[in-house]
């Protein structure tokens, strides 16, 4: 069974910090990988998607690679800023060709 | 603005009943998914229909049904038979459910609770 995993689960930066988030999947057959970002009490925002033959994709301050080889997708976040502060999840769409979710990373940016 | 429009925001249930969760979208999207989000975990794929007049079932279907009479609208019921559904159901809508790399697009939610 496909299985998405998000480390670390919670992680506080100050403002201006570069930082990486991670995700690892176990299910080497990968359509694509995406990022999303879920504020308190919404839906998800697409940030990202990065299609299988691609290894990374970019947009604004935000970075995500994929390394399909190791089964690891990072999002890099440059020069952060208070309102990154959110949920971020990954997930994983592979032979079923449904997503599979990580149970996300919760990131707060301190001013 | 295009969008997908889930309501209600907030929604109680009783023991033994049934209760339709309304998710609608005009953004022509063919693909339209219902996800389950429990604290601290990722989302869950409940059910998901890709074309009109037709559905399949995700990873967690038990107790909860689906329609897809239009485009437009998806409702989920949450049936008496489901016996844990408190959580967070999110739906969403992608321009083609058989090409895997469209982005999914969401709602912002029903928060069910047992009263």
């Amino acid at each position: 069974k496909q299985e998405v995993t998000q480390i670390p689960a919670a992680l506080s930066v100050p403002e201006g910090e570069n930082l990486v988030l991670n995700c690892s999947f176990t299910d080497s057959a990968i359509y694509n990988l995406q990022w999303f970002r879920q504020d308190p009490g919404k839906g998800l925002t697409s940030l990202l998607l990065i299609q299988s033959s691609q290894r990374e994709q970019t947009s604004g301050r935000l970075n995500a690679s994929l390394d399909k080889s190791s089964g690891r997708s990072t999002l890099y976040i440059a020069a952060s800023q208070p309102g990154d502060s959110a949920t971020y999840l990954c997930a994983h769409s592979g032979s079923a060709r449904q997503l599979t979710f990580g149970s996300g990373t919760q990131l707060t940016v301190l001013p | 603005d295009g969008g997908i429009t889930q309501s209600p925001k907030y929604l109680f249930r009783k023991e033994g009943q049934n209760v339709t969760l309304s998710c609608e979208q005009n953004l022509n999207h063919d693909a339209m998914y219902w996800y389950r989000q429990d604290p601290g975990q990722g989302l869950r794929l409940i059910y998901y229909s890709q074309i009109v007049n037709d559905f399949q079932k995700g990873d967690i279907a038990e107790g909860y049904s689906v329609s897809r009479e239009k485009k437009e609208s998806f409702p989920l019921t949450v049936t008496s038979a489901q016996k844990n559904p408190t959580a967070f159901y999110l739906c969403a809508s992608s321009i083609d459910g058989r090409n895997s790399n469209q982005p999914q697009h969401f709602g912002d939610g029903t928060r069910l609770s047992i009263l």
